[in-house]
């Protein structure tokens, strides 16, 4: 099956930057999509199409992707950017949806 | 402003079946594509079922055989029904709706979700 690895978490000061990574096998072949989950709420997508933020989002949200990794940025980290973030795409070989593993930030 | 909302959660046997329900506001069940995606305490997202706009549906290996996701049209409601329920398929489950029209299309809308716990 197919796998998108991320680091379980990472930590960042307010007004930093954080950076999430998201690896699968040939990811630069798919179309990723990036969603943020706080505790107790229902996931909120981020970015879509790898680099396109939703209305609403804050511009301090991007994300990249290239060969082998996608990558979710968040900049001038604020305390409400705290919560889990997960990578996701279709894997066309198994017809399924794939969540990454997870990463939850934290903002010291 | 669009909205889901999930309902039929709640506490069955092992065993057992269930069918959870969705319901749309400003939001077609028929015209985008609409995906059941769960979380079980303290663990990741993991997606279930998917419907196409047409006729196709999608499975999760962990449910496909038990699963099966369905719409009601008439009333802008998206099904789940679940059988041979398992104590590992006690989560959260959520109602996703997606704008675009392809299987790589994200999962621009959510619900709140509801939850099941398989317990005896």
């Amino acid at each position: 099956s197919y796998v998108l690895t991320q680091p379980p978490s990472v930590s960042v000061a307010p007004g930093k930057t954080a950076r999430i990574t998201c690896g699968g096998d040939n990811i630069g072949s798919k179309t990723v999509h990036w969603y943020q989950q706080k505790p107790g709420q229902a996931p909120v997508l981020v970015i879509y199409y790898d680099r396109d933020r939703p209305s609403g989002i804050p511009e301090r949200f991007s994300g990249f992707k290239s060969v082998d990794t996608a990558t979710l940025t968040i900049t001038r980290v604020e305390a409400g950017d705290e919560a889990d973030y997960y990578c996701q795409v279709w894997h066309s070989s198994s017809d399924h949806y794939v969540f990454g593993t997870g990463t939850k930030v934290t903002v010291l | 402003e669009v909205q889901l909302v999930e309902t039929g959660g709640g506490l069955i046997q092992p065993g057992g079946s269930l069918r959870l329900s969705c319901a749309a506001s400003d939001f077609s069940v028929s015209a985008n594509y609409m995906t059941w995606v769960r979380q079980a305490p303290g663990r990741g997202l993991e997606w279930v079922s998917l419907i196409s706009t047409g006729v196709k549906t999608y499975y999760a290996d962990s449910v496909k055989g038990r699963f099966s996701i369905s719409r009601d049209n008439s009333k802008n409601t998206l099904f789940l029904q679940m059988n041979s329920l398992r104590v590992e398929d006690t989560a959260i489950y959520y109602c996703a709706g997606s704008a675009g029209y392809s299987n790589s299309s994200p999962l621009n809308y959510w619900g709140p979700g509801t939850l099941l716990t398989v317990s005896s």
